[in-house]
């Protein structure tokens, strides 16, 4: 079946430092999606890309859709203590196929 | 972005007693909705997929008579766990599909039911 390798799985940072993940995936997906986790919460959507060489923002964040379809980055800017929790890359190769998730990059941030 | 809630938030139960689940789409219709299971620091695993009007399709090593799931609107699907046993204690998480958008669908997240089976 599909599985999507997501790196890295945890990261320390300092406060204003930048950050970057990404997933990789075995096939080609039409859809990548990537959430973010807090402890007890469900994941809540951060960004959604669909088109190969998509490079969409929401705030401090930038995610893109791998021109090969293959892969997706999400960098976060200048990361302040809130942005710490699990970040879930999941992605989808069509409209009737469940996502795909990542195993999740565990960010923490030392103020 | 869409709202999908869950209820209860969390449910303390004893073993052998069966647990329903809610989920709602608040803003949305859902003809499609997922239910996952989540352990500590693991990523999500998904159940079943929860089709509007059919019947679910379970995932490999998901019993469908232990984990019984209607769809009967477009808002709304149900997750029973059935004479729940201790090993059945985990955090279950439903999604919706909003197709709304045409091809651009995408899926929210409910915030999730603790189970805790004693």
């Amino acid at each position: 079946g599909q599985q999507l390798n997501q790196s890295p799985q945890s990261m320390f940072i300092q406060e204003g430092e930048d950050v970057s993940m990404n997933c990789t995936s075995s096939s080609i997906f039409n859809t990548w999606l990537w959430y973010k986790q807090d402890p007890g919460e469900g994941p809540v959507l951060l960004i959604a890309l669909y088109k190969a060489g998509e490079l969409t923002s929401n705030g401090r964040l930038t995610a893109q859709f791998g021109i090969t379809r293959k892969d997706s980055f999400l960098n976060i800017s200048a990361s302040i203590p809130s942005d710490v929790g699990i970040y879930f890359c999941a992605g989808r190769n069509s409209g009737n196929t469940p996502l795909v998730f990542g195993k999740g990059t565990r960010l923490s941030v030392i103020a | 972005g869409a709202v999908v809630s869950q209820h209860p938030s969390r449910v303390i139960c004893k073993s052998g007693t069966s647990v329903k689940i809610e989920c709602r789409s608040l803003d949305f219709q859902a003809t499609t909705m997922f239910w996952y299971r989540q352990f500590p620091k693991q990523s999500l695993m998904l159940m079943a997929t929860s089709n509007e009007g059919s019947k679910a399709t379970y995932e490999q090593g998901v019993e469908k008579d232990k984990f019984l799931i209607n769809h009967a609107s477009l808002t709304l699907s149900t997750l029973t766990v059935t004479s729940a046993h201790p090993e059945d204690s985990s955090f279950y998480i439903c999604s919706a599909r909003d197709r709304a958008t045409g091809d651009q669908e995408t899926q929210y997240f409910g915030p999730g039911t603790r189970l805790l089976v004693l």
